[in-house]
């Protein structure tokens, strides 16, 4: 049971323009949602994570919106760079359940940003 | 600040062997999770130790184990190892309290690359 969906496995960009990553999810106890970045031979990097009682997050070049009703949650890049090329992973976790330490991740999405 | 470390970095072994996986946390963090990575998919989650006891696992058989030192580094343990544990193993460190209602971000080790023959 896939409780949390990157249903594009690759993704494409011109630098300089937008990226947006999606991610749904199916379990409606979730509270608060991360976006992971991975580079190969790397452990996942966190870039940047939003509260279910929140619809929008900001941070620099990076920007999370949480759309509850939809169960849907993306993440835009702006302005895309080279750099920003890596594998994206969706990840979220339900404080009810008495495990903080749990994340659910989606399967990644590879960006690749073209100069 | 060093980050999450972990040992060794690759490994292989072959059917029915044992593993042991090592993870030193952030200085400070008190939490462990392990996940596990197979190719083409997200980590999936193992185990949390917090103040070295299981605070959570996950959907895996009793083949895997791990434990959480007074240091609060962990070692995830594999025994009877099969083709399909080949995977890559991340280990990731927080302040997180499993019992408060507050979140930590993890922070996630290089990995140990598991290849089983």
């Amino acid at each position: 049971d896939q409780q949390v969906k990157q249903n594009s496995p690759s993704l494409s960009v011109q630098e300089g323009r937008i990226s947006i990553l999606n991610c749904d999810y199916t379990n409606s106890m979730f509270d608060y949602f991360l976006w992971y970045k991975k580079y190969p031979a790397e452990g996942p990097t966190f870039l940047i994570s939003i509260s279910s009682i929140k619809d929008k997050n900001e941070d620099g070049r990076f920007t999370v919106f949480l759309n509850k009703s939809a169960k849907h949650l993306s993440l835009h890049i702006v302005p895309s760079q080279p750099g920003d090329s890596a594998v994206y992973f969706c990840a979220a976790s339900d404080h009810g359940s008495g495990n903080t330490g749990k994340l659910i991740f989606g399967q990644g999405t590879t960006l690749q940003v073209k100069p | 600040d060093a980050g999450v470390t972990q040992s060794p970095t690759h490994l292989i072994k072959t059917r029915g062997q044992h593993v042991t996986l090592r993870c030193s946390p952030i200085s400070g963090h008190k939490s462990v999770s392990w996940y596990q990575q197979v190719l083409g998919q997200g980590p999936q989650f193992i185990f949390q130790y917090y103040e070295k006891e299981e605070r959570g696992r996950g959907n895996f058989p009793d083949r895997f184990s791990a434990r959480q030192f007074p240091n609060y580094s962990s070692e995830l343990n594999v025994n009877a190892l099969l083709l399909g544990d080949s995977a890559l193993y991340l280990c990731a460190s927080s302040l997180t309290h499993p019992i408060l209602r507050s979140y930590n971000e993890q922070f996630f080790g290089p990995g140990t690359r598991l290849t089983v023959l």
